[in-house]
């Protein structure tokens, strides 16, 4: 049982356009987060969701806008996409969020052409 | 404002040699401190973590690190090196209490050679 499941696992588009990325985790977990990967492997936290309700809110363009139905899912949605967007996005829960430790996903590898 | 400096972007050791992954972190309040592994095209997964208590924690497959507040480092070893353990190896640290980011540091590759 994958514990952090993410959709695509590979997606590559043309800038300008709109696309999401899915993320659901089965750990009970109340906290998810998405973190951006860069090409330098240099990992920054972008949003974190506790209990559908967003709770930290890094510097990020307004084209990214995170949506949580419900506990279990935090999904990314990227309008009117750019270069520099390409990145390797992955998602992340805990049981908590003053805990830290995080459950990581595989990747969403995120080529922009 | 924390921060994490990981000594080194590339680490090569030989087979059976010891590990030593350096990372240093800046914190105003006592941090917690993670080690996280990431294989090829794979997610991060969690080596071992510092909350409070026992300032040497092991981890998973042999791993340990020791916090040491008065030098604020949170140094990663391992006695003997497998080729397995090549990877992408990750310090963050994240605040006590509150809601708490993972700050990471810029990673190290760790290389084993036979």
């Amino acid at each position: 049982d994958t514990a952090v499941s993410q959709t695509p696992k590979y997606l590559v588009t043309q800038m300008g356009n709109d696309k999401s990325i899915k993320c659901e985790q089965n750990l009970g977990h109340d906290t998810m987060y998405w973190y951006k990967q860069d090409s330098k492997k240099f990992l920054k936290i972008m949003f974190s969701y506790n209990n559908k309700e967003l709770i930290i809110n890094e510097t990020v363009p307004n084209r990214f806008s995170p949506k949580s139905p419900d506990k279990a899912h935090l999904n990314l949605h990227i309008n009117s996409l750019e270069l520099g967007d390409s990145a390797v996005y992955f998602c992340a829960s805990s049981q908590r969020p003053s805990d830290g430790e995080a459950f990581f996903g595989q990747g969403t590898r995120l080529t922009v052409v | 404002a924390q921060s994490v400096t990981q000594l080194g972007s590339h680490v090569s050791v030989s087979e059976g040699a010891l590990v030593l992954l350096r990372c240093n972190y800046s914190s105003s309040v006592p941090p917690y401190l993670f080690w996280y592994v990431q294989y090829p095209n794979q997610g991060l997964q969690l080596l071992l973590k510092y909350t409070t208590g026992a300032t040497l924690v092991k981890g998973i497959n042999g791993f340990e690190a020791e916090f040491k507040k008065s030098e604020t480092s949170f140094h990663l070893t391992k006695p003997s090196a497998h080729m397995s353990d090549a990877a992408e190896y990750f310090c963050a640290v994240t605040l006590t209490g509150g809601y708490n980011k993972l700050i990471f540091g810029a990673g190290t590759r760790l290389a084993v050679h036979p």
